[in-house]
């Protein structure tokens, strides 16, 4: 399996639900990511876990909460999120570690806040 | 940190013709430049990668360049065909302190027939 799943593919949601976004992977990969995307625009990145530990939190808002349960998982809880939050949201890992290894990236979940 | 520039951000170029892109990274601990494609709708993928301990690397029709001291790589598609219309985007990435892959902005690129 040489791929990054995401569900869901597409997600609507009012400013006061609660939803979560999840990745999975089976390629042994110790390094999982949560990128933001807009329009026209590069990934950003939001968070790096690094062998199921949070490394990187590039300043998020506390509306966003990543979990990693396992090495294979990766979910991103939302909570109150506003409509300037819409976007793309990629998964994405990499082998982890010291060496640079290309990341796999999943489909993404296209987020829609109203 | 690393700051990644890109240019041209749109590139139209006739079907069979060669389309180049350019990046310029500013942090000299950086190692490894890929590049990735991505489609209207879908997700990036990686279609080449490069490490500072080579000078060029090439995959059939993709090819990238790296110079070290200049702190920038290119990429660059030879006989172009529609299929390649996509945006590409240009990264960076070191094994150092904050392991992140940064990104350029990216270049909308156009075959036309």
């Amino acid at each position: 399996d040489t791929e990054v799943t995401q569900t869901p593919k597409h997600l609507v949601m009012g400013m006061t639900n609660k939803k979560s976004l999840k990745c999975e992977q089976h390629m042994g990969h110790r390094a999982m990511y949560w990128y933001k995307q807009k329009a026209k625009k590069p990934p950003e990145l939001m968070f790096v876990y690094s062998y199921e530990k949070l490394s990187i939190n590039e300043s998020v808002p506390s509306r966003f909460s990543p979990e990693c349960p396992n090495s294979s998982l990766l979910n991103l809880h939302l909570h109150a999120l506003q409509p300037e939050d819409s976007a793309l949201y990629l998964c994405a890992s990499s082998p982890g570690g010291q060496g640079n290894y290309g990341y796999t990236f999943g489909s993404g979940t296209r987020l829609t806040v109203v | 940190g690393e700051n990644v520039e890109q240019h041209p951000s749109t590139l139209s170029v006739q079907e069979g013709d060669s389309a180049v892109i350019k990046c310029t990274y500013s942090d000299s601990a950086s190692n490894y430049f890929p590049w990735y494609k991505q489609e209207l709708g879908k997700r990036p993928q990686l279609i080449i990668d490069i490490r500072s301990n080579v000078g060029e690397k090439k995959d059939q029709r993709i090819a990238v360049t790296l110079n070290k001291t200049a702190k920038h790589f290119s990429l660059h598609i030879t006989e172009t065909q529609p299929e390649d219309s996509a945006v590409y985007f240009c990264a960076a990435k070191t094994d150092q302190g904050a392991q992140k892959l940064v990104f350029g902005q990216g270049t909308r690129l156009t075959i036309n027939p």
